[in-house]
């Protein structure tokens, strides 16, 4: 089945270390982004990629990295200078293009807890 | 700058209730408008998109939604509510290689 997998489901991190998010899909798609969901806040981009080794800041990128060295993977690291890291981390997906009339293909997501 | 407003915070309707739920949003040009429902703790579900011709458009799940460009709106509708759509609900707008999104609507529904 084509999609997005999001690993791990649940993750516990201690303050000051930094933490790896893994997104893969199968889609074929170029496009990916990683948002952060907070309750009442909806959904914030972090990053995004259009294409492979290519990457953009969104609209809370600090504190936060990506590598976009496969089309199929696009890693988001939670470093430790993320102040308020604990929240819901979703990825998604979609074909390339310039309108914004692609539609957004949602992992399961990631929800990271910082001890 | 383009932005989605979902008013509604938290909506609650009996089960075979019509629903309604809204979204405005502000864009410099034709909007691409899109509709997402999210179960407690899973990812996002499209629901239904528009991009232009016939303003009412149909989704999955029974549910339809309404772009009206004088009003700025995009709300979402049901004419049935069933106990299974209780979930959140996201508007979002379409911008060259990003989306904008609401901050959610809550859906209960009471049996």
């Amino acid at each position: 089945d084509g999609g997005i997998t999001q690993s791990p489901k649940y993750l516990f991190r201690k303050e000051g270390q930094n933490v790896t998010l893994s997104c893969e899909q199968n889609l074929n798609h170029d496009a990916m982004y990683w948002y952060r969901q907070d309750p009442g806040q909806g959904l914030r981009l972090i990053y995004y990629s259009q294409i492979v080794n290519d990457f953009q800041k969104g609209d809370i990128a600090e504190g936060y990295s990506v590598s976009r060295e496969k089309k199929e993977s696009f890693p988001l690291t939670v470093t430790s200078a993320q102040k308020n890291p604990t929240a819901f981390y979703l990825c998604a997906s979609s074909t390339r293009g310039t309108s914004g009339s692609n539609e957004q293909f949602f992992g399961p997501g990631t929800r990271l807890t910082v001890l | 700058a383009q932005s989605v407003t979902q008013p509604d915070i938290h909506i609650t309707v009996s089960e075979g209730a019509s629903l309604e739920l809204r979204c405005n949003y502000s864009y410099g040009a034709t909007p691409y408008l899109f509709w997402y429902v999210q179960s407690p703790g899973q990812g996002l579900q499209l629901l239904l998109k528009y991009f232009s011709g016939d303003t009412l458009v149909q989704g999955i799940k029974g549910f339809e939604a309404e772009f009206k460009r004088s009003q700025s709106s995009f709300n979402l509708r049901k004419p049935s509510v069933h106990w299974s759509d209780a979930a959140e609900y996201f508007c979002a707008v379409g911008d060259f290689n990003k989306f904008y999104f609401g901050s959610g609507t809550k859906l209960n529904v009471k049996p």
